[in-house]
């Protein structure tokens, strides 16, 4: 089983909607949680950070960790056709070191 | 500056060749970083700088595989003897001493035919 869980989708969306994704881990000792997102053939982009559990909100995009689930989530608001690429999840257990990603998961927004 | 470079961005080589990537991070950052990624899968750790030395390497890192910073700058990456299971794009990021926000560069696609 691997450490990060991500559902590869593909998730479609009609513009405007509402995108939600979530990641489940087994390692207890994650403590920083991040989101990129990857469009294709390029590399990924930082869209959030956070420590420990918690809300945290940017824009359009609200990222949540409950450690106590082992389980993170990332919403998009108001989604748009740009927002279409494949988004991480990634961990670490410290404030350096090597992160621990999720498969992606792919989504489509539709116009 | 505007961001982690990597140079070339795309190889294609012949099975058995040697291939040398270059990263340049973000000019502020210590740590520096070198990913894999092969398609459908998220980038799975090779090895991690602070400043020039190497502080931590995959398992997946092979004898094969040799990565260097000298001088705290640019990082190389460097593979002996390619096999067409090194075909994949290789991500190099950076991050400050401060935290972990580790920002990443276009890849460099590597081919092996």
């Amino acid at each position: 089983q691997k450490e990060v869980e991500q559902d590869p989708g593909p998730l479609s969306v009609p513009e405007g909607a509402i995108v939600s994704l979530n990641c489940t881990y087994s390692n207890s000792a994650f403590q920083y949680f991040m989101w990129y997102r990857q469009y294709s053939r390029k590399g990924p982009e930082l869209l959030m950070y956070t420590y420990s559990s918690g809300n945290k909100e940017d824009g359009r995009f609200t990222a949540q960790v409950d450690k106590s689930s082992k389980y993170i989530s990332l919403f998009i608001r108001d989604s748009q056709p740009s927002d279409s690429a494949t988004y991480l999840c990634a961990m670490g257990t410290d404030s350096w070191g090597k992160l621990q990603f999720g498969a992606g998961t792919q989504v489509v927004v539709t116009p | 500056d505007t961001g982690v470079s990597q140079d070339p961005r795309h190889k294609i080589t012949k099975r058995g060749q040697n291939v040398t990537f270059r990263c340049d991070p973000i000019s502020e950052h210590n740590r520096l970083y070198w990913y894999r990624q092969t398609l459908g899968q998220g980038p799975e750790f090779l090895t991690y700088f602070q400043n020039e030395a190497q502080l931590e390497k995959s398992r997946l890192l092979s004898d094969r595989f040799s990565a260097e910073r000298p001088k705290g700058s640019f990082s190389t990456l460097e593979i002996q003897r390619t096999e067409q299971g090194d075909s994949a794009m290789y991500l190099c990021a950076s991050s400050d001493i401060r935290d972990n926000e580790q920002y990443f560069g276009p890849g460099t696609r590597l081919t092996v035919t």
